[in-house]
């Protein structure tokens, strides 16, 4: 177990929806990171916030948005939703993420199919 | 930029056989390196990691792994693998903005 929650484990909505998934880091950690895993694209990084700021973005569409609270949890919601959005969301943390080989832990991440 | 290659999409390997899994990374800079496994439906679970430290590097369940700058590799070798390895692994760098850039994943198949 890593410490890092996600919820929910399993999503199935419709095209054309909208989605929250949500993310409660390690205790202590201030930088959350979400990933994206599909079958076709790999693991893909799609932002990072660090203590409510957002400090990187990678891959991430213009229909998904994300923002991190006082409390450090995050969200990741994802709008107008597509067959091709189904993949495995991944939410990991880190201290501060910005030491050299510093650890991202990894929550066990939420299942998300688009039917 | 960074990244890494992952040699081999699928390795098989009897049970108490060595494993060796291949990653060569591209950095214009000394890299952070990482491997992390994948069990079926389950999240990523760190294995080990360089950090400019010593190069070969121990990590858990008995995997360990080289950093040769010579050879811009990082292979992960285990000498003996177990039923439990059976995973996907992920050869992983970190990028200047803190972003990992993770390899298209080996899937380690071990057999009785």
């Amino acid at each position: 177990d890593s410490g890092v929650t996600q919820t929910p484990k399993h999503l199935i909505t419709a095209t054309g929806q909208r989605v929250t998934l949500r993310c409660s880091p390690r205790s202590g950690d201030l930088s959350v990171y979400w990933y994206q895993q599909s079958l076709d694209q790999g693991l893909q990084f799609l932002i990072q916030y660090y203590n409510g700021e957002e400090r990187a973005k990678g891959n991430i569409l213009e229909r998904f948005s994300a923002q991190q609270f006082p409390d450090l949890h995050s969200e990741l919601n994802l709008s107008s939703l597509e067959l091709g959005d189904s993949a495995l969301y991944f939410c990991a943390s880190s201290v501060a993420g910005t030491v050299e080989g510093e650890t991202q832990y990894f929550g066990p991440g939420t299942r998300l199919l688009v039917l | 930029a960074q990244s890494v290659t992952q040699l081999d999409s699928h390795v098989s390997v009897s049970e108490g056989t060595p494993v060796l899994l291949r990653c060569n990374y591209s950095s214009s800079y000394s890299p952070s390196l990482f491997w992390y496994v994948q069990h079926p439906n389950k999240g990523l679970q760190l294995l080990l990691k360089y950090t400019s430290a010593a190069t070969l590097v121990k990590g858990i369940n008995g995997f360990e792994a080289e950093f040769k700058k010579s050879e811009t590799s990082f292979h992960l070798t285990k000498p003996s693998a177990h039923m439990s390895d059976a995973a996907e692994y992920f050869c992983v760098v970190r990028s200047a903005t803190d972003k990992l850039i993770f390899g298209t994943g080996t899937r380690l198949q071990v057999f009785p």
